[in-house]
């Protein structure tokens, strides 16, 4: 069974200009995450997918940030413009959606993004 | 509001020795759930061991074990007979409110980097 996968794995952009993070999640898992860390600090929450409805966007910084989740599948996450403050590690993460019971969530390995 | 603090930010411990890595958390819901992720050098987030708030018995998964105290609202990870592959940054995690709905996102703390030496 294929992991959650992010692209890209690094991505370097100047400051102004628009980047596009992708994640594939596990497949079935309806819940879809993004988290990012911010060097030295905590990984943060950004939202949470149910299929393609955005349940919770209550952690995204602001309307630079664009997320979407077409027909329940792969996300995206557009900043545009970019700044420096965004620079980081972008993870995302997906889990089942259980009852009860532990429904851990499964990360990616994240996209460094780098804004100069 | 809900906070999950590490207050380890190194530890190194001996090959196949015993390590405790600290956590504590702040919540007031009465549902919760805590984890456990491994962070190696490659970067992923691999989930380790959990603990639901309602559990009577302390979670364990393998060489890894979680110290649940409920009334101290502390939930350490404990490494049974170390090993040079689990020198990585942990994070302890919670999430809040009831198993399913729209409360599904994980609060993490700062992470312990953890170094085993031969």
């Amino acid at each position: 069974e294929a992991g959650v996968t992010q692209f890209p794995s690094h991505s370097v952009i100047e400051k102004g200009q628009t980047v596009t993070l992708r994640c594939d999640p596990i497949s079935g898992h309806d819940n879809l995450y993004w988290y990012r860390r911010v060097m030295g600090k905590e990984i943060k929450f950004l939202l949470h997918f149910v299929k393609e409805s955005k349940q919770d966007e209550s952690g995204m910084p602001n309307n630079r940030f664009l997320a979407e989740r077409t027909g329940g599948t792969y996300s995206t996450l557009k900043v545009q413009p970019a700044e420096l403050e965004d620079s980081g590690v972008y993870f995302c993460a997906s889990s089942q959606d259980r009852d009860r019971g532990i429904y851990e969530q499964y990360f990616g390995p994240g996209t460094r993004l780098t804004v100069t | 509001a809900q906070k999950i603090t590490q207050t380890q930010p190194g530890m190194f411990v001996q090959e196949k020795e015993a390590v405790t890595l600290d956590c504590t958390y702040d919540t007031s819901d009465q549902s919760y759930g805590l984890f456990w992720y491994k962070q190696p050098s490659s970067g992923e987030m691999i989930f380790l061991i959990y603990q639901g708030s309602y559990d009577e018995q302390n979670a364990t998964e393998g060489r890894y074990s979680l110290n649940f105290q409920k009334a101290r609202k502390s939930a350490n990870l404990v490494i049974s007979a170390s090993q040079l592959g689990d020198s990585a940054m942990y994070f302890c995690a919670m999430r809040e409110g009831p198993f399913s709905g729209g409360y599904n996102k994980l609060i993490f703390g700062a992470g312990t980097r953890l170094a085993v030496h031969p």
